[in-house]
């Protein structure tokens, strides 16, 4: 059984830093590229990052590029989330995510969810 | 980033109801397009890829349709299990983006 555990979340000062970390478990981690996505009630879903098996290529979005940094360590089954200058509006509950692209579905989407982190951004 | 929009916003529905979600894109994104269902309080579930193609273990009334900008979702038969909030999502191109939702609520 595929289970993303995440940790890591919490309150931090506008400014600030914290560091997500996801535990993959239930199928080769090596294999598969990974997300984060963020979910508010006023915006709903945001993709926010992505990183292939390899680490190469990653992606992220325009809002979050130059103060969030994906990566993962495949020996530990770990993809982690380090999210810096962090702003009001990072508030959200922040999903670990694994990718399709080790299916035949190919790249971008979303097969499996974790349970979420909420992470709340306020002085 | 390509837009997407889902509407209605709220569809009112009963059990054994055909219901239709539409998501239209800003631009093409061909067939590369996934639905998500979410119930509150959970995260989403993967429903469609490639526009039509079911995940495997989804119950074959969902089905998904369209190419191009205009696609939609199609639960034929509503069960109860099925009311909850259902959203797009394309991935012809990064940014990967998500509809606004559509909630399925009880008439």
């Amino acid at each position: 059984e595929v289970q993303l555990v995440e940790s890591g979340g919490g309150l931090a000062q506008p400014g600030g830093s914290l560091r997500l970390s996801c535990a993959a478990s239930g199928f080769t981690f090596s294999s598969y590229g990974m997300n984060w996505v963020r979910q508010t009630p006023g915006k709903g879903l945001e993709w926010i990052s992505y990183i292939s098996s390899s680490s190469t290529p990653i992606y992220y979005a325009d809002s979050v590029k130059g103060r969030f940094t994906i990566s993962r360590e495949n020996a530990k089954n770990s993809l982690y989330l380090q999210m810096n200058s962090l702003r009001d509006e990072d508030t959200a509950v922040y999903y670990c995510a694994r990718d399709t692209d080790g299916r035949i579905v190919g790249r971008g989407v979303v097969d499996y969810w974790g349970q979420g982190t909420l992470v709340t951004v306020s002085s | 980033d390509i837009q997407m929009t889902q509407s209605p916003s709220t569809l009112s529905a009963s059990v054994g109801d055909r219901v239709t979600i539409t998501c239209r894109a800003s631009q093409s994104i061909s067939s590369w397009l996934a639905w998500y269902q979410q119930k509150p309080g959970k995260a989403p579930k993967f429903l469609i890829y490639k526009a039509s193609s079911l995940e495997s273990g989804v119950p074959s009334r969902f089905s998904g349709s369209g190419s191009g900008t205009e696609f939609t979702l199609t639960i034929s038969g509503l069960q109860p299990d099925d009311f909850a909030t259902y959203y797009c999502q394309q991935y012809n191109s990064y940014s990967l983006t998500f509809g606004g939702g559509t909630k399925v609520e009880i008439k």
